[in-house]
């Protein structure tokens, strides 16, 4: 069984702070994907990183993919209450009959 | 945004009663998923199909069965709803064609159900 451990569960901060979310597992994955979801509605896509060290950039949001494919973080600038949500990361493997497995999430809250 | 809808949003119901949840896609992508979603836990798979009248189990798979008997439509069944089926739930599709070719898979999410068992 493939696992993802997000971590922190719960992050409460002040609007202009800097974060980062960290995502780990033991396994191997093909690639790996960031959703927000915001209340009342489904995980919409953010990023997908594939390649081990990629380093991807949206907007103030930064993603790396660890160089051996079982880690990756997010990192936010300048937090903004808009950026308010649960951040989910899921990663794909051929090994997994074509599933994504998903972490539990990280609830981040930036207040004004 | 992808074409995918769910219903009903909102439904209440008593324990012991049948309860049928819909998922329609007008993407035609060939793989569907229902997740569960609680405090807690994350997203959790409960079956998901690779085509008409292909599916298999997720990992919390009992007390639930799918049904798809068409590409658009993918239908999840309490068989008789207890309160621990009490959830938001989620349909999902994807964009793979294949599960053993690819290095990435992109899923898009309905708007979830929600769910009350009394």
């Amino acid at each position: 069984t493939q696992l993802l451990e997000q971590s922190p569960q719960f992050l409460s901060i002040q609007e202009g702070e800097n974060l980062t979310v960290y995502c780990n597992s033991s396994s191997v994955f093909s690639s790996l994907q960031w959703y927000r979801q915001e209340p009342g509605e489904g995980p919409v896509l953010l990023v997908t990183v594939v390649t081990g060290g990629e380093v991807k950039k949206l907007k103030r949001l930064t993603f790396q993919f660890g160089d051996a494919r079982k880690d990756s973080s997010l990192h936010i600038t300048a937090a903004q209450p808009g950026d308010t949500g649960l951040y989910l990361c899921a990663g794909y493997s051929n090994t997994n009959a074509g599933k994504s497995t998903f972490g539990d999430g990280t609830t981040l809250t930036v207040k004004p | 945004d992808a074409g995918i809808t769910q219903s009903p949003r909102h439904k209440v119901t008593e324990t012991g009663t049948p309860v049928t949840l819909r998922c329609h896609q007008t993407e035609n992508h060939r793989y569907m998923y229902w997740y569960r979603q609680d405090p807690g836990h994350g997203l959790r798979l409960i079956h998901y199909s690779y085509g008409v009248k292909d599916t298999d189990k997720g990992e919390v798979s009992d007390g639930y069965s799918v049904s798809r008997s068409k590409t658009e439509d993918f239908l999840l069944t309490l068989e008789s709803a207890t309160s621990s089926q009490t959830s938001v739930y989620f349909c999902a599709i994807s964009d793979r064609t294949s599960p053993f070719f690819g290095s990435q898979e992109t899923q898009y999410f309905g708007p979830g159900t929600r769910l009350l068992v009394l």
